[in-house]
């Protein structure tokens, strides 16, 4: 079965540089959320978008923006990027009332 | 806004032996889900078992089972027969039924199966 593709699997950027992580929700799946979980944190929720547009958002930077495409991806983009903000970076997606699945993740070191 | 509370930082179980992570969350919905994560050190958010609130059953799934108190609003896993695969960190997480669908997670149990 199709799972939620997440790329790169990791990034390496310099402090200041930008960062975009990509994410391809299953197919069918209307609802796509990022998380992000620091070195032994739990995930916290970054932002969610609902049929290409933003249905919630959460403890999210002003720095970094998302949004879902026409095709559902997603996008999420960082710029001047911190040393903090070195993390495992999670995409999810759903549909109305259905499960929630995980990609793999994206881990970003910031250097 | 709902918060999930991992009392457990830590904990053990021999191999085959039976382990419950306990879970606690808070909230004023009466209607919800609940969940618990597996995250190998792959990193991998793999679910385990997944509970409706409108549901008494409690949720089993193989050799995991919850114990799902509604009114003490309590979530807690066993894991039967432990096995060394089930080495993790486990969460818990709390999802609305409505409105938002963010996932609310606990601080997570780092479990630990010996041979």
């Amino acid at each position: 079965a199709a799972g939620v593709i997440q790329s790169p699997r990791h990034l390496i950027k310099e402090k200041r540089e930008t960062a975009t992580l990509k994410c391809y929700p299953i197919p069918r799946h209307d609802t796509v959320y990022w998380y992000q979980q620091g070195p032994g944190q739990d995930p916290q929720f970054l932002i969610s978008f609902y049929e290409k547009m933003q249905s919630d958002k959460g403890s999210i930077p002003d720095r970094f923006s998302a949004q879902q495409f026409s095709d559902y991806h997603s996008e999420l983009n960082m710029s001047s990027l911190e040393l903090g903000d070195s993390a495992l970076y999670f995409c999810a997606s759903s549909s109305i009332g259905g499960g929630y699945t995980f990609g793999s993740g994206t881990r970003l070191t910031v250097v | 806004a709902q918060t999930v509370t991992q009392s457990q930082p830590e904990m053990s179980v021999q191999e085959a032996e039976t382990v419950t992570l306990s879970c606690t969350y808070d909230t004023s919905e009466s209607d919800y889900y609940l969940f618990w994560y597996k995250q190998p050190p792959s990193r991998q958010m793999i679910l385990v078992i997944r509970q409706e609130a409108y549901k008494q059953q409690n949720a089993t799934e193989n050799r995991f089972s919850v114990n799902f108190q509604k009114a003490a609003k309590s979530f807690s896993l066993k894991i039967s027969d432990s096995q060394l695969g089930d080495a993790a960190m486990y969460f818990c997480a709390y999802r609305s039924a409505g409105g938002s669908e963010k996932l609310v997670f606990g601080k997570g149990t780092k479990l630990t199966v010996n041979p």
